[in-house]
């Protein structure tokens, strides 16, 4: 369908590093449209953690990074920290459809 | 600084319409594109739409035949309104802006709406 495909979960202990791919096509990911990230607490709204690929906000802390290769993209975060538990988003524009897509969600569990 | 500020009702009944409104502190609303996007209890995010000061708009294809997103410079406000709702409607409704590049750096603090008579 029209959608990003994440994994569901991923977890690790405090201090390692966790990586959350996000796997599109030719029509989103795999044109010259970026890649954006979002991190949401519970309860609260989404706040965006990279723009363009792999451009950090300021106030972003640098243990988050992001890349894209062909189709699909990824967000790193090293040195896991506790507070960083929480869901993560990808989005892109995708042009077959023409709307923005988001991706279908990632939880981040600190162990 | 910028700030988004929503206001609406959290209860629409079945086949009424739905209005919610975003009210802009801190940054020209002649910039960006002023953008509404939901989230279904317990799942995703899905992008509504978005309008711009030019008149410019664009609205999800899902949703379009039932949506409109429109602007006021005057007030600093923007506005969703969406048609015929049903319980697949009720989500947390929030507004965005914040590039022209399609990602969204400000947020409002979100709108519970639920669908039900």
């Amino acid at each position: 369908q029209f959608v990003l495909t994440q994994p569901p979960s991923v977890s690790g202990a405090p201090g390692q590093r966790v990586t959350i791919s996000c796997t599109g096509n030719s029509s989103n990911i795999g044109t010259y449209y970026g890649v954006h990230w979002y991190q949401q607490l519970p309860g609260t709204a989404p706040k965006l953690l990279i723009y363009g690929n792999n451009i950090r906000p300021s106030g972003v802390p640098d243990r988050f990074s992001g890349s894209k290769s062909g189709t699909s993209a990824s967000l790193a975060i090293t040195g896991l920290q506790a507070e960083d538990e929480a869901d993560y988003y990808c989005q892109c524009y995708d042009s077959s459809v023409s709307r923005y897509l988001f991706g279908t969600g990632t939880t981040v569990t600190v162990l | 600084q910028v700030q988004l500020q929503q206001s609406g009702p959290g209860l629409v009944k079945p086949s009424e319409t739905l209005s919610l409104t975003c009210s802009v502190s801190g940054v020209s609303m002649s910039s960006y594109y002023w953008t509404w996007i939901r989230q279904p209890p317990g799942k995703g995010l899905e992008w509504i739409g978005y309008t711009h000061h030019t008149g410019a708009t664009h609205y999800n294809p899902s949703l379009e035949s039932r949506v409109t997103i429109s602007l006021d410079t005057s007030k600093n406000q923007f506005s969703l309104t969406l048609y015929s709702v049903t319980s697949a409607d009720t989500a947390v409704y929030y507004c965005a802006t914040g590039s022209d590049s399609g990602y969204y750096k400000w947020w409002g603090q979100g709108t519970l709406v639920t669908v039900s008579s």
